[in-house]
């Protein structure tokens, strides 16, 4: 399976400030994915990012506010902008790994906590 | 729209004692079906999965599941657990039709008391 890592491990934000989180992966995959765990709360599905296009927002999540980038095959970036302390949340990344198999592989999160 | 329900937010067991979590969806269609698993410290892990054919399935560690789809229940089981079970447990679908995206259930926190 798919080894996923993810930098900052954690950060501490003013209020205001963005961002920006590193998603890796040891090997090439096509589709990458963002969630958000907020505090006592189950994962929310941010976006899908998959190479060579645009990502695909879930409801209630826009791109001003968490623009994602996916230069290549084994790297994204989320970013959260212009932050608030709602903010506050576990950011995870995963890949479905191998292609087309359903299953997901997730990164060891990024903590975000905004004051 | 899809949802996964996990009743039992936090439960509490002894070495050796039977495990039960239960988890049901709500989800007209097909559906694949995921339990996973984030022990202390660690990553979220894949547990075990059913997307087709025999509805009980065997996942890592002991674990296994049983889908009914009568109920839309997907419940985990294990016949004795260990210290090592401590763990968070979370339950996920994904439909045929958008099998990408998955709806995580709100989790049980697994206490194993040594």
């Amino acid at each position: 399976s798919a080894v996923i890592s993810q930098k900052p491990s954690r950060d501490i934000c003013q209020r205001g400030t963005s961002l920006t989180i590193q998603c890796q992966v040891d090997s090439q995959v096509t589709m990458m994915f963002w969630y958000r765990q907020q505090p006592g709360q189950s994962l929310t599905l941010i976006a899908t990012a998959n190479q060579g296009s645009e990502a695909t927002y879930e409801s209630g999540f826009v791109i001003d506010k968490f623009p994602i980038s996916r230069p290549n095959l084994t790297f994204s970036t989320l970013t959260v902008s212009n932050m608030s302390p709602e903010d506050s949340s576990i950011y995870l990344c995963s890949v479905e790994d191998p292609p087309g198999s359903y299953e997901q592989y997730f990164g060891p999160g990024t903590r975000l906590t905004v004051t | 729209a899809q949802s996964v329900s996990q009743h039992n937010h936090h439960v509490i067991l002894s070495e050796a004692a039977s495990l039960e979590l239960g988890c049901n969806y709500s989800y007209g269609g097909t559906v694949n079906l995921f339990w996973y698993v984030q022990y202390p410290g660690q990553h979220l892990q894949l547990l075990l999965k059913y997307f087709s054919g025999d509805p009980l399935v065997k996942g890592i560690k002991g674990f296994e599941a049983e889908f009914i789809k009568s109920k839309f229940s997907f419940n985990l089981r294990k016949p004795s657990v260990q210290w090592s079970d401590t763990a968070e447990y979370f339950c996920a679908v994904t439909s045929h039709s958008s099998a990408s995206k998955i709806i995580f259930g709100s989790g049980t926190r697994l206490s194993i008391r040594p």
